[in-house]
């Protein structure tokens, strides 16, 4: 299948620090990018979608400010979490999508997932 | 009401055991339908689609009941390493993907 990077693994930062994310897809032009983030026993919760070359698209609730996303290529999207807090603590899982995918509908890869903690 | 709601189990079946999932969706729109596998601290991996034919692989087989608006995994001979959480996954077009809170099955020897 599709494979999904993303780097770092793991980061462990002083609060008020900014924190990149890097999620490549690896084998694969991906049409659109996905952020995630879940908290501990909970489901994924879309943060963002992202289109190459365009502006992120935010959920409700999700400050634009604070998580910055850029998608410079169809194969690299970053997120930034700026001035990171505790409760920012999470796992961030990024995703890239394969339109048609499986099914007549976009399927998503995911990457292996970073997860932040902000002490 | 949820857009998509699991039952959170968790399930504790024995190896051997058949285990079913269901899961429900509120959008009527909505187009394609997967199940997920997440292991714990681990990111979601596609187990496999859901048609209106029902599909099978291997061991798994998924539903779609579309008139109900619900999708099944039915998971027979249950193996240790299918402990997992299944994830329910329901994409209503325009990249607007809904992922449920998840099953937990603990499959015991």
């Amino acid at each position: 299948g599709a494979v999904v990077s993303q780097h770092p693994s793991r980061v462990i930062c002083k609060s008020g620090t900014s924190v990149k994310i890097e999620c490549r897809s690896l084998d694969f032009q991906a049409t659109t990018m996905f952020w995630y983030r879940q908290f501990p026993k909970q489901s994924l919760m879309l943060m963002a979608t992202s289109n190459e070359g365009s502006k992120a698209t935010y959920e409700q609730g999700v400050e634009k400010d604070k998580f910055l996303i850029n998608h410079a290529s169809l194969t690299l999207s970053t997120l930034t979490v700026t001035s990171a807090h505790p409760e920012d603590s999470s796992f961030y899982i990024c995703s890239a999508s394969i339109f048609p995918g499986l099914a007549g509908g976009p399927a998503q890869f995911f990457g292996p997932g970073t997860r932040l903690t902000v002490l | 009401r949820k857009e998509v709601e699991q039952d959170p189990g968790p399930f504790n079946v024995p190896e051997g055991a058949t285990v079913a999932f269901n899961c429900t969706y509120s959008n009527s729109a909505s187009q394609s339908f997967f199940w997920y596998r997440q292991d714990c601290r681990k990111e979601p991996k596609l187990l496999m689609s859901v048609y209106s034919s029902g599909n099978e692989d291997g061991r798994f087989t998924a539903q779609l009941n579309r008139a109900s608006q619900y999708i099944s995994l039915l998971i027979r001979d249950s193996k240790l390493s299918d402990s997992a959480t299944y994830l329910c996954v329901v994409d209503t077009g325009g990249f607007k993907t809904i992922f449920g809170a998840g099953t937990r099955l603990f499959v015991k020897a």
